[in-house]
């Protein structure tokens, strides 16, 4: 059974860092491109990052660019997301997301697999 | 990007009655040289994640129930969900996988009339 499950969320004021980690099992995670899509609370959701299966490629949102970093460790089976300098409307639910299809990084990608989520509030 | 607008923002249908969902891309996500439309739709109960429904705009996933269907092509797209179950009360999203970045749509609300 694939699970994902997200952990590192919280409150943080603006202006500081946070890292969400994803713990994947059930799969063989380093065939996979993985993902992070988030979601404001009562909002919709926002493709947020993307790296390769080897860590070779990495994608960002604009809105993310220059302060979120994704990495990931395929002997752990788990996926990172270092965000820094955050402010008020990175307030969202950060959910790991596995694509469907293995090695296809972002074109062609959609989600059979999502975490449960991880809040982040950033708030003074 | 790709802007994926949805319509309308929520709706209410009694049960057992079709509830229609439109989508429509900002350009073609029909990959012509494959003759394969990159849309997925996806059904997010509350304080669930989201769940892959459809993709290729209307292969319904394994397990989800042949009431709901897509159907579209080109940049106009439509989910519908036949004969309303009380469980199908969610936020439907749509969304773009043709090109980078991946975008979804803003979200439709099915109630239960």
């Amino acid at each position: 059974e694939v699970q994902l499950v997200e952990s590192g969320g919280g409150l943080v004021q603006p202006g500081r860092s946070l890292r969400l980690s994803c713990a994947a099992s059930g799969f063989t995670f380093d065939d996979y491109a993985m993902h992070w899509v988030r979601q404001a609370p009562g909002r919709g959701l926002e493709w947020v990052s993307s790296i390769s299966w080897n860590s070779d490629s990495t994608a960002y949102a604009d809105s993310v660019k220059g302060r979120f970093t994704i990495s990931r460790d395929n002997a752990k089976s788990s996926l990172y997301l270092q965000m820094n300098n955050l402010r008020p409307e990175d307030t969202a639910f950060y959910y790991c997301s596995k694509p469907t299809r293995t090695h296809v990084v972002l074109a062609g990608t959609f989600f059979d697999y999502w975490g449960q989520g991880a809040l982040v509030t950033v708030s003074s | 990007d790709i802007v994926m607008t949805q319509s309308p923002d929520s709706l209410a249908v009694s049960l057992g009655e079709r509830a229609t969902i439109n989508c429509k891309s900002s350009q073609s996500v029909l990959f012509t040289s494959r003759n394969k439309t990159y849309l997925a739709w996806y059904q997010q109960k509350p304080g669930q994640p989201p769940k892959l429904l459809l993709s290729w705009a209307s292969t319904r996933e394994s397990g989800v129930p042949e009431r709901f269907s897509g159907s579209g092509s080109g940049t106009d797209f439509t989910l519908t969900i036949n004969s309303l179950q009380a469980e199908d009360l969610a936020v439907y999203y749509c969304q773009q996988y043709y090109s980078s970045p991946l975008t979804f749509g803003g979200g439709t609300k099915v109630e239960i009339k």
